[in-house]
């Protein structure tokens, strides 16, 4: 499968944990994005790279976010001191040489599902 | 900042029937991006509106941009039970370097046989 991946696909921790999820776009994509998803909600964007480079950071991101993309490659998202409120599912997505005004298609991974009880 | 509104938020839907998913932005758009989401599934690239105007066809599927470029139509016609999922408009930014999606809220559609 070529897809983006994720990983884990779900987790459960304890508020004031420190959590890391794992993206790994389509192998030949040079644009990243993260996103979040709450129950009956659309996606709502936090970040994206273009190739190891965060070009943009959402308001939604707090200082206990931070996400990488070390190579170019694949991308981390860590989120520190959970909260209840950070429940939610975590996409990431990919696409090849994105255009300006998001023209470019975005290919979803399957998530991180994320409790904090 | 950017908003994308979607109605209805729910549509029960008889099987064989047709409905209709709106889509409305409160700025002009760059272009319109329709995803599927499964349930326990992630949102799937449907189809992609950039012209004013633009009509596109896939199947069953109508998909419509408005002259205004501020909103945007989803009609499906004989609806099955495949159909049953999650409908998500999402809004691409005018501005040259904004590669932003904006997604609405989707239609949340369940089909009864």
């Amino acid at each position: 499968d070529t897809g983006v991946s994720q990983d884990p696909r779900h987790k459960i921790t304890k508020r004031g944990q420190n959590v890391t999820f794992r993206c790994d776009p389509i192998s030949e994509h040079n644009r990243l994005y993260w996103y979040r998803q709450t129950l009956g909600q659309g996606p709502e964007f936090l970040t994206y790279f273009q190739n190891e480079a965060q070009l943009e950071k959402s308001r939604l991101l707090s200082d206990r976010f931070s996400a990488e993309r070390p190579k170019g490659s694949f991308s981390t998202l860590e989120i520190q001191r959970t909260e209840q409120g950070d429940s939610a599912m975590y996409l990431c997505a990919s696409s090849l040489n994105g255009l300006a005004g998001g023209r470019e298609t975005q290919y979803f991974g399957p998530g991180t599902r994320l409790l904090v009880l | 900042g950017q908003q994308v509104m979607q109605i209805p938020q729910y549509q029960h839907v008889q099987e064989g029937e047709d409905f209709t998913t709106y889509c409305n932005s409160s700025t002009t758009l760059s272009n319109i991006q329709w995803y599927k989401q499964r349930p326990g599934g992630h949102p799937v690239f449907l189809i992609q509106l950039v012209k004013s105007g633009e009509v596109k066809k896939q199947k069953r599927l109508t998909f419509q941009f408005g002259e205004a470029k501020k909103n945007s139509s989803l009609h499906i016609t004989a609806t099955q039970t495949t159909d049953v999922g999650t409908y998500f408009c999402a809004g691409g930014a005018p501005r040259g370097n904004d590669y932003k999606l904006s997604f609405g809220a989707g239609t949340t559609v369940t089909v009864r046989a």
